[in-house]
C-alpha cells in the first residue's frame, strides 16, 4: 500500500516568513494529493491540493509543488501569520480508489508574533 | 461549510464498557470514513463505506465495528472498551459522482479515554 512520509515534524517560525513542509509517497499510481490543516479542537480542513498532472498550484499565500518523478511535494505559506499555527498534514491516494486518503504523520507549525 | 457532526465530542468510561460513537452528514454523501488520530498526531484510516449496506476494514487494524444502514449515519461501535482504545476517532466524508472532487470534510472528533 502507500507509505506518505512528511517532515518536519515540528517548525517555529517568525511572523512573515516562509514555512515549507515536504512529503514524499511511495505509490507511483498516486494522482492526487491534498494538503490539510487541523486547528485545535477540530477536524482536518483542506486548504490546497495537486493532481498528478499539474507540477505547481498557488492559493494567494499557500502552493504545492509536485515531482512525480522524484514522489515528493511540498506545501510552502509564505508570509506567516499567527493564525497560520496549526497542524498540517499531506495525504495522497489514487482517485480511482475512492479517495481513502493515505495521510503523512503530520507538521506542527507555529508561528511566533 | 461542511455538515457532518460526530457526538460525543468527549467520553471517558471503564473498561469494559460497550460505546458507539455517532457520525452524522447532511450533505447527501454516500462515502464515509472513520480514521484514528493518536496523540502523536497520525491520522490512520480504519473503516470506510461507499454506501448503504458497503462497509470495509481500513489499513489500521481496529476492534471497533461499523455499520452503514442509512446514507447519513455511519456509527462506529466498540463492544468492550479497553485503554488501549484511548484515542481521537475522526468521522468523514466525500462527495459522489460529478460532486466528487476528492475532498474529505472532517467532524470535530470524538475524543475516547478508556480508564
Amino acid at each position: 500500500g502507500e507509505n506518505v512520509e512528511q517532515h518536519p515534524s515540528t517548525l517555529s517560525v517568525q511572523e512573515g516568513d516562509s514555512a515549507v513542509i515536504k512529503c514524499t509517497y511511495s505509490d507511483s499510481a498516486s494522482n492526487y494529493f491534498p494538503w490539510y490543516k487541523q486547528e485545535l479542537g477540530k477536524g482536518p480542513q483542506l486548504i490546497i491540493d495537486i493532481r498528478s498532472n499539474v507540477g505547481e498550484k498557488k492559493d494567494q499565500r499557500i502552493a504545492v509543488t509536485l515531482n512525480k518523478t522524484a514522489k515528493h511535494f511540498s506545501l510552502h505559506i509564505t508570509e506567516t501569520q499567527p493564525e497560520d499555527s496549526a497542524v498540517y498534514f499531506c495525504a495522497a491516494s489514487r482517485r480511482a480508489a475512492g479517495n481513502k486518503l493515505t495521510f503523512g504523520g503530520g507538521t506542527r507549525v507555529l508561528v511566533k508574533p | 461549510e461542511a455538515d457532518i457532526y460526530q457526538t460525543p465530542r468527549y467520553l471517558v468510561i471503564g473498561t469494559g464498557k460497550k460505546i458507539t460513537l455517532e457520525c452524522s452528514q447532511t450533505m447527501g454523501h454516500d462515502k464515509m470514513y472513520w480514521y484514528q488520530q493518536d496523540p502523536g498526531m497520525e491520522l490512520h484510516l480504519i473503516h470506510y463505506s461507499y454506501g448503504v449496506n458497503s462497509t470495509e476494514k481500513g489499513d489500521l487494524s481496529s476492534e471497533s465495528t461499523v455499520s452503514r444502514i442509512r446514507t447519513e449515519h455511519f456509527p462506529l461501535t466498540l463492544e468492550s472498551a479497553r485503554p488501549s482504545h484511548t484515542s481521537q476517532y475522526l468521522c468523514a466524508s466525500s462527495g459522489t459522482g460529478i460532486f466528487d472532487t476528492g475532498e474529505l470534510f472532517f467532524g470535530e472528533g470524538s475524543r475516547l479515554t478508556v480508564l
